[in-house]
């Protein structure tokens, strides 16, 4: 079973500034890692799935990028706004034996501020 | 509308009853997941399915049980309900390992 780890729990800023978490995972038998958008009464949306060392994504103002072999990721949200406000979910998917769960970290919520 | 559903979007139940929770996955989607987020906790794995079959068992107590059926939807069983139990049990879908999964709006048990 991965333990994958997230900080912070949780994030305020104000609209218009930049903000950036960090997801960690374990490194061996490494598969993919995903990043999930989840507001509040709706359900999870993907955002980005990485595989590859040194990736980066990038979805309008919303970007990735991925070190496989230290376990860690990050995600940075350029010039948030509200509607950025939301908990982001990152989940890793190993390799190996029991490789075939998705395991989540517990998320970091966002609160932009106007 | 991410094309997977779930029923009933909310259920409530006495203690030691059994529900059983419905998914239908995407269209083409093989690999089915079950998730619980209880509160205060993240999205805890329960069990996975693909074609039919079961590829992955996470932190799913015996008292529940899942299946996938040749049409590829899935239940999940619940029996011999707790207090405890009561939490928000997500189903997600995917075409192979490693893609995105899509989630169902989710089925809030309470019990009580």
């Amino acid at each position: 079973i991965l333990n994958v780890e997230q900080s912070p729990q949780s994030l305020h800023v104000q609209e218009g500034d930049s903000t950036n978490f960090t997801c960690s995972f374990p490194s061996s038998n490494f598969y993919a890692l995903h990043w999930y958008r989840w507001e509040t009464a709706k359900s999870p949306e993907a955002l980005f799935v990485m595989t590859l060392n040194g990736d980066e994504k990038k979805k309008g103002r919303i970007s990735a990028t991925l070190n496989t072999k230290e376990g860690y990721s990050y995600l940075y949200i350029k010039g948030s706004q509200p509607e950025d406000s939301a908990t982001y979910l990152c989940a890793s998917k190993g390799s190996g034996a029991g490789s075939y769960q998705l395991t989540f970290g517990k998320g970091t919520k966002l609160s932009v501020i106007p | 509308d991410s094309g997977v559903t779930q029923t009933p979007k909310h259920l409530i139940t006495a203690t030691g009853q059994r529900v059983t929770l419905r998914c239908s996955p995407r269209s083409g989607d093989l690999s089915v997941y079950w998730y619980q987020q209880s509160l205060d906790q993240g999205l805890q794995f329960l069990i996975q399915y693909y074609n039919g079959e079961e590829r992955a068992k996470g932190n799913i107590l015996e008292r529940f049980s899942a299946q996938q059926f040749p049409d590829l939807h899935s239940e999940l069983n619940l029996s011999s309900l707790e207090l405890g139990d009561s939490a928000l049990y997500f189903c997600a879908s995917s075409v192979v390992k490693g893609a995105e999964a899509f989630f169902g709006q989710g089925t809030r048990l309470t019990v009580v």
